[in-house]
């Protein structure tokens, strides 16, 4: 089992709709949690954090939830220039940071 | 200010050869990491640096591959003989001293292997 999971997508959806992506990791004893996006032929970027009492920053809502060893990425109002893929990310401490493979979101006109 | 600086940004090359990717952290940055991104097997870690010193380097696919850091503002990783099965992108990433794990990518370099 990966230690990190995410559904590949890619998800296709019209400008103005609210999208969520979800996560899994193995690790109980994971400590920290991000989401980094990733734009066509790019580099990495951090999107933000991910904190056990949610957060939220302009259309996009982070959650947490260390019962379910879930995570998940809330998009509000997509915009064209959200399309990208987008990365769950893990640090259990042991490696550094464990990336997923990442969920690919289209927005379309 | 300068993010992380990785050269070339492009480097194909023929099976058998040398190939040495090298890398600038953000100045101030103690940690460094580099990572393989491939469509097969997603961004995998290879090895992170902190404070110039090998932390972990159990995600070095084979002694073919080896990376140094000599000084707090550079790095290399270097493949030798290199094989077609390498061809990726090459990240390199650093990280600053402190409580935060945020991660800052350089733009990577995108190896061909013929």
């Amino acid at each position: 089992r990966k230690e990190v999971e995410q559904d590949p997508g890619p998800f296709n959806v019209p400008e103005g709709a609210t999208v969520a992506f979800n996560c899994t990791y193995s690790n109980s004893a994971s400590q920290s949690f991000f989401w980094y996006r990733q734009d066509c032929r790019k580099e990495p970027k951090l999107l933000m954090s991910v904190y056990s009492s949610g957060n939220e920053d302009g259309r996009f809502t982070a959650q947490l939830n260390r019962a379910s060893q879930y995570i998940s990425l809330l998009i509000r109002d997509s915009k064209l220039s959200d399309s990208a893929t987008y990365l769950c990310v893990v640090n259990s401490g042991r490696r550094a940071l464990t990336f997923g493979s990442g969920t690919r979101l289209q927005v379309q006109p | 200010d300068a993010g992380v600086i990785q050269s070339p940004r492009h480097e194909v090359t023929e099976m058998g050869q040398e190939v040495t990717l090298r890398c600038k952290p953000i100045s101030g940055h103690n940690s460094l990491f580099w990572y393989r991104q491939t469509m097969m097997r997603g961004l995998e870690l290879l090895i992170y640096f902190n404070n110039n010193v090998p932390i972990d380097d159990s995600g070095m696919p084979e002694d073919r591959f080896s990376a140094k850091m000599p000084n707090a503002s550079f790095s290399t990783l270097k493949i030798q003989p290199s094989e077609p099965r390498d061809s990726a992108v090459y990240f390199c990433a650093s990280r600053g001293p402190g409580s935060t794990d945020t991660q800052y990518f350089g733009p990577g370099t995108r190896l061909t292997v013929l």
